[in-house]
């Protein structure tokens, strides 16, 4: 069936990186844009970048410029979110989301839990 | 930044019907998704394009799109609705609003 399935998350010291990811299996998943969306605890959901269907388009919210980088490798089904100098705001549920190629999420991942903390 | 907002929560008996609003700039010109998260689970896509609901969802969920407010309707809510539903757009960037909790009781 078509599922998404997050892992890498962690406890991690302020400053340092993480690597998330995100495997895809049951539909084609390079004809698809993903997308990485997160939840503080007790908050609600924040998008957090997006990625083409053929990786040749990145967006992200302001938020994250310059230190997380969303990629895929389409021979693995797999996307990607590389978090670098991480700070406590970034504490949160991660969620990769497949993109319905009309504006919204149509598949969801169980999320990965990254906590930031000295 | 585009924003979008709901109210922070919405009650309603069983059986009656439920109706939570998402309110944004100009909305009605932008297709407009409703999620449900329940505790400890992932969010589910209920409707997609303002109106359309995906497979397996019940009839009950419907949707609204007009103006500045676009509207989710639960029909008959039952007591498996209660949950935190959230609205999402698109401007510049994915937009969601920031999450309607919603008590059935």
């Amino acid at each position: 069936q078509v599922q998404l399935v997050e892992s890498g998350g962690g406890v991690v010291q302020p400053g340092r990186s993480l690597r998330l990811s995100c495997a895809a299996s049951g539909f084609t998943f390079s004809d698809f844009g993903m997308h990485w969306v997160r939840q503080a605890p007790g908050k609600g959901l924040e998008w957090v970048a997006v990625i083409s269907y053929d990786g040749s388009k990145k967006y992200y919210v302001d938020s994250v410029k310059g230190r997380f980088t969303i990629s895929r490798d389409n021979s693995k089904n797999t996307l990607y979110l590389q978090m670098n100098s991480l700070r406590g705001e970034d504490t949160a549920v991660y969620y990769c989301a497949k993109d319905d190629r009309a504006s919204a999420f149509d598949i969801w991942g169980q999320g990965t839990m990254v906590t930031v903390s000295s | 930044s585009y924003e979008l907002a709901q109210p922070p929560s919405v009650s309603v008996s069983p059986g009656q019907t439920a109706s939570i609003t998402c309110s944004g700039d100009k909305l009605g010109d932008k297709y407009v998704c409703w999620y449900q998260q329940k505790p400890g689970q992932s969010p589910v896509l209920v409707i997609h394009q303002d109106t359309k609901r995906p497979s397996g969802i019940p009839e009950r969920f419907s949707g609204s799109n007009s103006g500045n407010t676009a509207t989710l309707t639960i029909s008959g809510t039952q007591t498996m609705d209660e949950a935190d539903y959230y609205c999402q757009a698109w401007d510049s960037s994915v937009v969601f609003g920031g999450g309607t909790k919603l008590t059935v009781l």
